[in-house]
C-alpha cells in the first residue's frame, strides 16, 4: 500500500513570507510527484508536478524533490491571502501518473 | 465548455437507495477516475478506467459500480447506499504521456446517505 505523507497543519505564515510544504512517500520506485491546490468546498487545481530530482520553479512557486530521501516539498514566495487553501502531495502510480495517491493535505494560512 | 463536468453537484438519499453519480469530459482523454474524499483520509482512489470498455478497482471499490460505454463517461453507481458512503466524489480525467502525465478534476458531488 503506497503511502503519501503530510502534515496536515494549519501552517500559518504572514503575508509576504516563504511557506515550505513538506511530503514523503512510501513508494521508492515513484516518479512522478505533484502538487494540487485546493480552496474549501471546490476541486483539487493542479499548480506544479516535478519528476527529476532538484528544483523547478515556477512564478512564486518552487517544487523540490529528493528520490534518494523519498521527500517532495513545495516552496510559495511572497505568501498572499489568497494563497490560504489546502494543499495536496499526489505521487504517480504505475505507468507515471496515472493513478495518483494523494496525502491528507496541509492547510496554509497566510495572514495579513 | 471544454473540460470534466460532474452531475448532479449535491445529492441527497436513502440508505438502500441506489444512485449514480454522472461525469463527462470533453478532452478526449483515454483516462478517467473517480475519487472519494473524506476528513482525514484526503482523496482515494475509487474506479479507474484506461479506456472505453477497459476498468480497475481501485483502493476503496466495495459498493460501487462503474462503467465506461463511451470515452467521455464514466459513471459511477452505488449500488445500495449506505451511511458511510457520504462524501465527496471527485471525478478526474487525463490522458497517458509517460510520467508526466497530469489529471484534472471535475467540480465534485456531494453526496449524503441518510
Amino acid at each position: 500500500q503506497k503511502e503519501v505523507e503530510q502534515n496536515s497543519g494549519p501552517l500559518s505564515v504572514p503575508e509576504g513570507a516563504i511557506a515550505s510544504l513538506n511530503c514523503t512517500y512510501s513508494d521508492r520506485v515513484s516518479q512522478s510527484f505533484f502538487w494540487y491546490r485546493q480552496y474549501s468546498g471546490k476541486s483539487p487545481e493542479l499548480i506544479m508536478s516535478i519528476y527529476s530530482n532538484g528544483d523547478k520553479e515556477d512564478g512564486r512557486f518552487t517544487a523540490q524533490l529528493n528520490k534518494a530521501s523519498q521527500y517532495v516539498s513545495l516552496l510559495i514566495r511572497d505568501s498572499q491571502p489568497s494563497d490560504s487553501a489546502t494543499y495536496l502531495c499526489a505521487v504517480g502510480g504505475e505507468g507515471g501518473g496515472n493513478k495518483l495517491t494523494f496525502g491528507t493535505g496541509t492547510q496554509l494560512k497566510v495572514e495579513l | 465548455d471544454a473540460g470534466i463536468t460532474q452531475s448532479p453537484r449535491y445529492k441527497i438519499t436513502e440508505t438502500g437507495r441506489q444512485v449514480t453519480l454522472m461525469c463527462h469530459q470533453t478532452w478526449s482523454h483515454s483516462y478517467m477516475f473517480w475519487y472519494r474524499q473524506d476528513l482525514g483520509h484526503g482523496l482515494r482512489l475509487i474506479y479507474y478506467s484506461a479506456a472505453a470498455d477497459i476498468t480497475d478497482k481501485g483502493e476503496v471499490p466495495d459498493g460501487y459500480v462503474v462503467s465506461r460505454s463511451k470515452t467521455e463517461n464514466f459513471p459511477l453507481t452505488l449500488e445500495s447506499a449506505t451511511r458511510s458512503q457520504t462524501s465527496v466524489y471527485f471525478c478526474a480525467s487525463s490522458e497517458y504521456r509517460g510520467i508526466d502525465t497530469e489529471a484534472f478534476f471535475g467540480q465534485g458531488t456531494r453526496l449524503t446517505v441518510v
